[in-house]
């Protein structure tokens, strides 16, 4: 059985970098696109980006400039980084699993509450 | 890449059944085959029910099913039950770039 498990900082001042990492458990690492989605307010669901165990990545433009993805396949780990934040980016944030050709978002982490204020 | 476009809200009675639009571009959803839906409840992960356009995953009812014609998918839900009340979620592979539309507020009345 595949689970994710994400963690990272709540909280967050104007400017500082948002950092998240979700570690998956059971199931093969590669052979998939990990993903980070997140849901703001009023906004639904929006793609962050996406990272596989070679370090091959997709992202979103909107996000390109302030975004480090990073994978640690020792960890079966993979890492979101967005820098330089605003009250726009507090946001519900996810990790994914995605597989094109195959079911797509099928696993997820159980969700981060992002909140960005002074 | 913009969102793709879904009603705000839909609702049905218990036994109707609703449809869901999802409006794209010839970029995303008429471009690929890879259109799928996700039912979102407050408080939990998104739950994917429809891969592939039409595809049920292991598990989930017959109840759900998907089409797509041109730029537009829909998920129809028959036999509405309460529990299906939640937000609905279309998304489309877009070529190494991924959409989701704005999602959709399911109201069993």
């Amino acid at each position: 059985q595949v689970h994710l498990q994400q963690w990272g900082a709540g909280l967050l001042r104007p400017s500082e970098t948002l950092s998240l990492t979700c570690t998956v458990y059971g199931g093969s690492f590669s052979g998939y696109f990990w993903s980070w989605i997140r849901q703001t307010p009023g906004k639904g669901l929006e793609w962050i980006g996406e990272i596989n165990h070679g370090g091959n990545t997709n992202d979103n433009p909107s996000f390109r400039s302030r975004l480090t993805l990073s994978v640690d396949t020792s960890q079966n780990q993979f890492s979101l980084k967005l820098s330089s934040v605003t009250a726009a980016d507090t946001a519900l944030y996810y990790c994914a699993r995605f597989s094109l050709g195959g079911e797509p978002f099928d696993y997820w982490g159980q969700g981060t509450l992002v909140t960005v204020s002074s | 890449q913009s969102a793709l476009t879904q009603p705000r809200s839909v609702s049905g009675s218990p036994g109707q059944s609703v449809t869901i639009s999802c409006t794209g571009t010839s970029s995303d959803i008429s471009g690929y085959k890879y259109v799928s839906w996700y039912q979102h409840h407050p408080g939990k992960a998104p739950k994917l029910m429809i891969f592939d356009v039409s595809k049920r995953p292991s598990g989930v009812p017959d109840r759900f099913s998907g089409s797509k014609s041109g730029n537009t998918a829909s998920l129809t839900i028959s036999g509405l039950q309460a529990e299906d009340e939640a937000d609905y979620y279309c998304c489309s592979y877009a070529g190494a770039y991924t959409s989701f539309g704005g999602g959709t507020k399911l109201t069993v009345l």
